[in-house]
């Protein structure tokens, strides 16, 4: 069964926090996404890799980077986290074989 | 950014009522997909409907697709309460390396 694991599904974090989200998939895929969603606002892109060690910027990378050292790894990053950082992140992986695969989702609060 | 743009935004039915949700998006496309997701969780993948296709079936959905409106719907025929859900849909073109965006979905409640 194909897989797409967020380490954490709830995480409280302080203001001012470094904050690292981790997604990990078996599929071998290359294509890997971080999404965030606010109710109202829907899923939106915050970054996406095509390969180990390229990245790309969706629609709202600002407070965030994104490392991926290893193809099944795809690590967001809040480097200082903010209160208007609390929301739903999902991480996604995509391949002309399996598709679409999301994982169930880290829900982030800052305090 | 290609969205996908799904109307309405909130549907309530009863059990055994058919549910249609509709998608519009603006540009050309290689296919579409349909996506659930039920409360706090990640989304599952429903159907894939491509371009040159017009009509999918998949158990109780039905997914149509007209490329000259840029329009799809989703049906849900003889709904359940489990099908209470949020709804997305999300136009994929390849070369831009599988990015989908998506619109706010549906929310859809089925009452039993």
């Amino acid at each position: 069964d194909v897989k797409v694991t967020q380490s954490s599904r709830y995480l409280v974090k302080r203001t001012g926090e470094k904050v690292f989200l981790e997604c990990v998939q078996d599929m071998d895929h290359e294509n890997m996404f971080w999404y965030r969603q606010d109710p109202g606002l829907g899923l939106r892109l915050i970054y996406f890799s095509y390969d180990v060690k390229m990245k790309e910027k969706g629609d709202i990378p600002e407070g965030y980077s994104v490392s991926r050292e290893k193809k099944e790894r795809f690590s967001l990053i809040l480097e200082s986290a903010s209160t208007n950082q609390t929301s739903m992140y999902l991480c996604a992986s995509w391949g002309h074989l399996h598709g679409y695969t999301f994982g169930s989702g880290t829900r982030l609060t800052v305090v | 950014s290609q969205q996908g743009e799904e109307d309405p935004q909130a549907l309530s039915i009863q059990e055994g009522e058919n549910a249609t949700m509709n998608c519009s998006y603006k540009t050309s496309i290689n296919n579409l997909q349909w996506y659930r997701q039920n409360s706090g969780r990640g989304l599952v993948h429903l159907i894939l409907i491509r371009s040159n296709e017009r009509e999918k079936h998949s158990g109780r959905l039905r997914v149509t697709l007209d490329t000259s409106k840029k329009s799809s719907s989703l049906l849900i025929t003889a709904s359940r309460a489990a099908d209470t859900a949020s709804y997305f849909c999300a136009p994929l073109i390849y070369n831009q390396g599988g990015k989908l965006i998506f619109g706010q979905g549906t929310e859809l409640s089925v009452k039993p």
